[in-house]
């Protein structure tokens, strides 16, 4: 069984400051995992993965996150965020294969003026 | 646009009904998704299908079902609906198994 833990349930940051979003993972086996941002009133859209090779792994809009595997962690960093990156930030997790993936609650990202 | 569409968007409806939600995933991917967003679960994994057989079940309750048809399309099935069936249920397609693309959704509202 899987299980995917978003420490922050918001997180608010002032425009063009940097931001980390965290999420922790428990898994038996070998993982992919994923960020997806939720804006309001649409669907989810694939912010960057992990599936494997380097740990460090670039996404769209300016993201990135790193895999740690000793600390079972795949935290989400911009260096520099903007008022369209208001959103719902959810991380999940896969084991490959045939799985659904498992989601985090997700983590509100306030941008502040 | 994830290629993944979702009909129809928006559906209200009574307890006890039953409504069908419809899912046509990406050209060219066999693995279909099912997913349900709701303010007490969250994001939650239903049930999915590759090519027309089911291959992993979720959190999906017996009064819900699912199938993909010959070309591939997907029905999702909730019946006896109850206020608590109110969600956002999410599609998702992909060509392998790890990554997949949402479709918008559909909001199901149960009064």
């Amino acid at each position: 069984a899987q299980s995917v833990t978003q420490l922050d349930s918001q997180v608010p940051v002032f425009e063009e400051a940097p931001v980390e979003l965290r999420c922790n993972y428990s898994s038996s086996v070998s993982v992919y995992l994923f960020w997806y941002v939720q804006y309001p009133n649409q669907g989810l859209q694939l912010l960057l993965k992990y599936l494997s090779g380097s740990t460090l792994v670039k996404g769209i809009n300016g993201f990135e996150a790193e895999f740690n595997k000793s600390q079972t962690s795949f935290h989400l960093r911009k260096p520099s965020v903007h008022i369209s990156d208001t959103a719902e930030y959810f991380c999940a997790v896969s084991g490959g294969g045939a799985d659904g993936l498992t989601f985090g609650k997700g983590t509100h990202l306030i941008i502040q003026p | 646009d994830s290629g993944v569409t979702q009909t129809p968007k928006h559906l209200i409806t009574a307890t006890g009904q039953r409504v069908t939600l419809r899912c046509s995933p990406r050209s060219g991917d066999l693995s279909v998704y099912w997913y349900q967003q709701s303010l007490d679960q969250g994001l939650q994994f239903l049930i999915q299908y590759y090519n027309g057989e089911e291959r992993a079940k979720g959190n999906i309750l017996e009064r819900f079902s699912a199938q993909q048809f010959p070309d591939l399309h997907s029905e999702l099935n909730l019946s006896s609906l109850e206020l608590g069936d109110s969600a956002l249920y999410f599609c998702a397609s992909s060509a392998s198994g790890g990554l997949q693309y949402f479709g918008p959704g559909t909001r199901l509202t149960v009064l």
